[in-house]
């Protein structure tokens, strides 16, 4: 079968970092993208690693190693406004399979 | 914004009825797809269109059907509705069905089954 593993739930305060660790169990996928939700909102795209590796996109880092079925996505210089969900999903077939989610509790 | 839009934002069924839901891609973007999102999970792939055909469906019964129209518009029909057909219902567009190709995401309809 197909799964991504998250942690349900992370806290942490503003201005720190906070690392989202997904591990999965599956194969033959062409990347890991990672998604963030706000309540009630949509899936928005933060990231996608194609290839091993670390993808830096201003305060938001991803990392995949295939190796170890596992990656990660790195969040610094924590706002509140990052407090959502956020997920991480394997692009295979041209769909995306999603993890369950964590949701992330920014405090000040 | 994504550019993607969804109407209705909200609807409430009763067991049994039909309902479409209607989805309004990038232009441009040649695949739409739909998920489902129960409450407290990750979203659920149900199926994709690409240039107007099927492209994929996930594990959904054959009461979950869609339509893919020249002018980017896209519908997600379910028959015969159950109760935990419950969810937010969205759909994502990409330029094109190819290999890691970024999904852009509506903001969804909630439906409620009662």
């Amino acid at each position: 079968g197909q799964s991504l593993e998250q942690p349900s739930e992370v806290t942490a305060v503003e201005g720190a970092i906070v690392q989202i660790n997904c591990t999965y169990q599956t194969s033959g996928f062409y990347g890991l993208s990672w998604y963030q939700q706000h309540d009630g909102g949509a899936p928005t795209f933060l990231s996608y690693n194609a290839l091993d590796g670390l993808e830096e996109t201003g305060r938001f880092s991803s990392f995949l190693s295939r190796s170890d079925s596992y990656g990660y996505l790195l969040l610094q210089e924590l706002q509140m406004k990052d407090s959502a969900s956020y997920f991480c999903a394997v692009l295979r077939d041209n769909k995306l399979i999603f993890g369950a989610g964590t949701r992330l509790a920014v405090h000040p | 914004e994504t550019g993607v839009t969804q109407s209705p934002t909200h609807l409430i069924k009763t067991r049994g009825q039909q309902v479409t839901l209607r989805c309004s891609s990038q232009s441009g973007h040649n695949t739409v797809s739909w998920y489902q999102q129960a409450l407290g999970q990750g979203p659920q792939f149900i199926f994709q269109y690409y240039r107007e055909e099927e492209n994929g469906r996930g594990n959904f019964p054959p009461r979950f059907s869609g339509l893919q129209f020249p002018n980017y518009s896209s519908e997600l029909n379910v028959n015969a509705l159950e109760l935990d057909d419950s969810a937010l219902y969205l759909c994502a567009s990409s330029l094109d069905s190819g290999a890691g190709e970024t999904q852009y995401f509506g903001p969804g309809t909630r439906l409620l089954v009662l």
